[in-house]
C-alpha cells in the first residue's frame, strides 16, 4: 500500500520569497514520486519526478525537490516565487513504472505582491 | 508531444441521465489509460485504470456497473457515468500512458467537469 501526506493546505508566500512545500510517503516497495501543479478548472502539469536517481530533482519553472529516503520526503522547493506559481500543488506516489498514482491532498498557494 | 484531450470538457445533465466523456491520446498510442475524479478543493482519487482491449480494473468503492469504462482502441477510452445524480457532480480527469515511452510518465487530459441537475 502506498500514502502520501502533504502538510498544509494551503500556503501563503510573497512574491520573491521561498517556497516550501512539504510531501510525505509511504510505500512497502522504492518509490517513484511526483510534483504536479493543477491551475482553476484544468488537469495536471508534471513539475518533476523521482525515479531511484539522483536524488536532487530539478523541474520546470525553476522547481527542485529532494528525495530522502531516512525522512520518507520529497519536499518542493523553489527560491523564489513568482505571482504565476499561484495554483494547486500535488505530491503523488507510484510503485515503479507505470502503475497508478497515489496523490496527497494537495497544498494550494498565494502568491501576494 | 504526449498530448492528452478529453471532450466534453464541462457537461450539465439532468438526473438520472446517462453522459459519456472521451480520452484520447493526440500523439502516442496509450496502452493503459487512467480515470480520476476530483471533488471541490480536494485531491484526486483513482476511479479506475484501464488498459486496451480488457476489463477495467476498478477501486475499491467504485461501482463499475455506474461508471462504464472502455478502452477500445489504443488512442480512445470512454468514461460512462449512468443514471447520474447530483453526487457524481465532479471534474473527471483521465490519463495516458505506455510503458517505455518518456520514462513511463502519466499525461493527464485538460478534465472535464459534469454537474448533473
Amino acid at each position: 500500500a502506498q500514502s502520501v501526506t502533504q502538510l498544509g493546505s494551503h500556503v501563503s508566500v510573497s512574491e520573491g520569497a521561498l517556497v516550501l512545500l512539504r510531501c510525505n510517503y509511504s510505500s512497502s516497495v522504492p518509490p517513484y514520486l511526483f510534483w504536479y501543479v493543477q491551475y482553476p478548472n484544468q488537469g495536471l502539469q508534471l513539475l518533476l519526478k523521482y525515479t531511484s536517481a539522483a536524488t536532487l530533482v530539478k523541474g520546470i519553472n525553476g522547481f527542485e525537490a529532494e528525495f530522502k529516503k531516512s525522512e520518507t520526503s520529497f519536499h518542493l522547493t523553489k527560491p523564489s516565487a513568482h505571482m504565476s506559481d499561484a495554483a494547486e500543488y500535488f505530491c503523488a506516489v507510484s510503485e515503479g513504472a507505470g502503475n497508478k498514482l497515489t496523490f496527497g491532498g494537495g497544498t494550494r498557494v498565494l502568491v501576494k505582491p | 508531444g504526449a498530448v492528452v484531450s478529453q471532450h466534453p470538457s464541462w457537461v450539465i445533465c439532468k438526473s438520472g441521465t446517462s453522459v459519456k466523456i472521451e480520452c484520447r491520446s493526440l500523439d502516442f498510442q496509450a496502452t493503459t489509460m487512467f480515470w480520476y475524479r476530483q471533488f471541490p478543493k480536494q485531491s484526486l482519487m483513482l476511479m479506475a485504470t484501464s488498459n486496451e482491449g480488457s476489463k477495467a480494473t476498478y477501486e475499491q468503492g467504485v461501482e463499475k456497473d455506474k461508471f462504464l469504462i472502455n478502452h477500445a482502441s489504443l488512442t480512445l477510452s470512454t468514461l460512462t457515468v449512468t443514471s447520474a445524480h447530483p453526487e457524481d457532480s465532479s471534474f473527471y480527469i483521465c490519463s495516458a500512458l505506455t510503458p517505455g515511452l518518456a520514462g513511463d510518465e502519466q499525461y493527464f487530459g485538460p478534465g472535464t467537469r459534469l454537474t448533473v441537475t
